[in-house]
Parts: structure tokens; sequence; C-alpha cells
């Protein structure tokens, strides 16, 4: 069964600072993976989206990811952070099928220092 | 730019009883989608609707629940007897020909 592994429950970074959030996937075939954001309270807003072509993705908010295949992986980085990225960060692959059912991952909570 | 919306933002109830939640999807959207997430923990599938019928279901989603399309524009979901364990944010999403959901705000369920 597909599934989806976010393996930081909680990162920490300065603000100004470079991230990455690690996602790791399961399935069989090309998946097609998404990265959503979800500040306290709110709800949830796609950052980014993989589904074929070019490995290195750009979302909004100056966050880009890149699909691995090799290593199942679709790491969401951004060069500098900002406070307003402290949120939690859902990776998620779509089931395929005829529902596209998303199956998301832990998620990480990014919290920013000052 | 167009927008998946919900309501109640909150609705607070006593176990045992009916809820619905209601949702607006985006209007040239076909497919829809209710996922929910337990606090502190990740979002769940629940239930998938296209063409009027149910197209997949969660475990999750057992007789206490129902979704429907009343009138071609709002998608509900019935919880018939909330449970306490029911209590959770509730999602609705929908989709056009992009294979990309489209969330609303959410839903938070508190039951009592």
């Amino acid at each position: 069964a597909q599934s989806v592994t976010q393996p930081d429950i909680h990162i920490t970074v300065s603000e100004g600072a470079s991230l990455e959030l690690r996602c790791n996937y399961s399935y069989g075939a090309t998946p097609y993976l998404f990265w959503y954001v979800q500040s306290p309270g709110q709800g949830l807003q796609l950052l980014l989206k993989y589904f074929s072509g070019d490995t290195l993705v750009q979302g909004i908010k100056g966050f880009e990811a890149e699909f691995k295949r090799s290593q199942s992986s679709f790491n969401l980085r951004k060069p500098s952070v900002h406070w307003s990225d402290a949120a939690e960060y859902f990776c998620a692959v779509v089931h395929g099928g005829a529902t596209n059912k998303l199956i998301f991952g832990t998620g990480t909570l990014l919290a920013v220092q000052p | 730019e167009p927008e998946v919306t919900q309501t109640p933002s909150h609705q607070v109830t006593q176990m045992g009883q009916e809820v619905i939640l209601r949702c607006v999807p985006i209007s040239n959207h076909l497919y829809f989608y209710w996922y929910r997430q337990i606090l502190g923990q990740k979002v769940e599938f629940l239930v998938s609707f296209y063409n009027n019928e149910i197209s997949e279901k969660s475990e999750i989603f057992d007789d206490q629940f129902s979704v429907e399309r009343p009138d071609g524009s709002n998608f509900t979901l019935k919880i018939r007897s909330t449970k306490l364990e029911d209590s959770a944010m509730y999602f609705c999403a929908s989709m056009g020909f992009s294979n990309e959901q489209f969330f609303g705000p959410g839903t938070r369920l508190t039951v009592l």
C-alpha cells in the first residue's frame, strides 16, 4: 500500500537559515507528490506539486522540492526561512486509481527562531 | 480566485447527536472529498464522491457517516450519531481535471 514518511516530527531553524524537510514515499508507479502547509488553526495550502517532467519543482513562498526516484524522496527546501514560515508541513502522495485520494505523511512542525 | 468554503467553522455537539458539515466546492470541479484530522495527528482520507455517488471510502467511514450533494453546489458530510472520537477537524476538498485537490478551511467538530 502507498505510504508517506516524514521522519522529522519537529524542526527548529533560525530565521534566514536554509531549510530541508524530508519526505519518503512508497509507491509502485510514478507518483503524484504534493507538499501542503498548514498554519495554526488554518486549512491546507498547496505549496507545490510534482506530476512528471523536471524533477526540481518550484512552488509558492520561495519553496522548491526535488523528486528523486532512486531514493523515493521528495524533499522540500527553502534557501532562507522567514518567521512566517513557522507552520506544519505535510507531504502527500496521490493513491492512484479512480479516486485520486491523497495519502498524507504525519507532518513536520517547523519552528523559526529569531 | 475560486475557493472551497466550509460551514460552520466550529461545531460543538453532544455525543449521540447528528451533525451536518457543509462544503461548497469550486464550481466546475467534479471530484469531491472529505478528510479529517484528529488533533495532533495526520490528515486522513474519509470518502471520495464523483458523479453523484461514493467512489471510495475508508474504514473510518462507517454506517454513521454519509455524504450528499443535495443541490448541485453543496457537498455535505453527515454524522448520524456522534461519538467522542469523532472530534476532529474535517476538511472538504474538490478537484477538477488537474489532479490537484483544493482544500477548504475546515470545520472543527467538538463532541462533548
